[in-house]
């Protein structure tokens, strides 16, 4: 079974600095997807980037990139100059076409934004 | 112009009662889905329907039925609720449950059972 791992339950960092989210996963496929959620306060989800696994070039949105690493089955997340509106949970998520496109999340990060 | 609706936003009972969320979808996706979120915030997959059709039916305890009466709707019932049940649902669509595609979710329903 596929798993995702989010192995920092908090993290904290100053407004406008750079901070790196950690997510690793486990599978045996070769063909899938990966997502970064953000869920603030407000309880809405909402998708921050996504990258395909068969893509070395990592994804870039705004202050939002990802450093895949599909050898090691990593997937992190780097918010740069960070805003007081990031502070959210972040989950990182997986999805294959080996299972019913099942989506899989980790447990989540709770990051917070210092001024 | 919400893209998926969740109702209610919010939901307190008492155990042993029934209760139904309800869930719409206007993004023209036609797989659905709930997840529930624990007080961990831990997220995870309930059931999934596409075009009407259950596709995903995790360890979910009899008690919980969801029904699709056509692609842009997906309720979810609940009998004899316990005190275990509370937690947030989400409803979440995708387009054509392509594994590429990125759920769009409601805003969930916060169901407490006292």
């Amino acid at each position: 079974a596929q798993t995702v791992t989010q192995s920092q339950p908090e993290m904290s960092v100053q407004e406008a600095e750079t901070v790196t989210l950690s997510c690793t996963y486990d599978t045996s496929e070769s063909d899938y997807y990966l997502f970064w959620y953000k869920q603030p306060p407000s309880r809405q989800m909402i998708l921050v980037i996504r990258q395909e696994a068969y893509k070395q070039q990592n994804a870039t949105e705004n202050r939002f990139s990802v450093n895949f690493q599909k050898a090691a089955k990593s997937f992190s997340l780097k918010i740069s100059d960070s805003q007081l509106g990031d502070a959210a949970m972040y989950f990182c998520a997986y999805r294959t076409p080996y299972n019913n496109n099942d989506m899989r999340f980790g447990a989540g990060t709770r990051l917070t934004v210092k001024p | 112009d919400t893209a998926v609706s969740q109702t209610p936003k919010y939901l307190v009972t008492q155990m042993g009662n029934d209760k139904s969320i309800k869930c719409e979808q206007n993004l023209g996706h036609d797989t659905m889905y709930w997840y529930k979120q624990d007080s961990k915030k831990f997220l995870k997959i309930m059931f999934s329907y596409n075009n009407k059709e259950l596709i995903i039916n995790e360890t979910v305890p009899n008690r919980f039925s969801p029904k699709s009466p056509d692609k842009a709707h997906l309720n979810l019932h609940i009998n004899s609720l316990e005190l275990g049940d509370s937690a947030v649902y989400f409803c979440a669509s995708s387009q054509g449950g392509n594994y590429n595609s990125p759920l769009h979710f409601g805003n969930g329903t916060r169901l407490t059972v006292t």
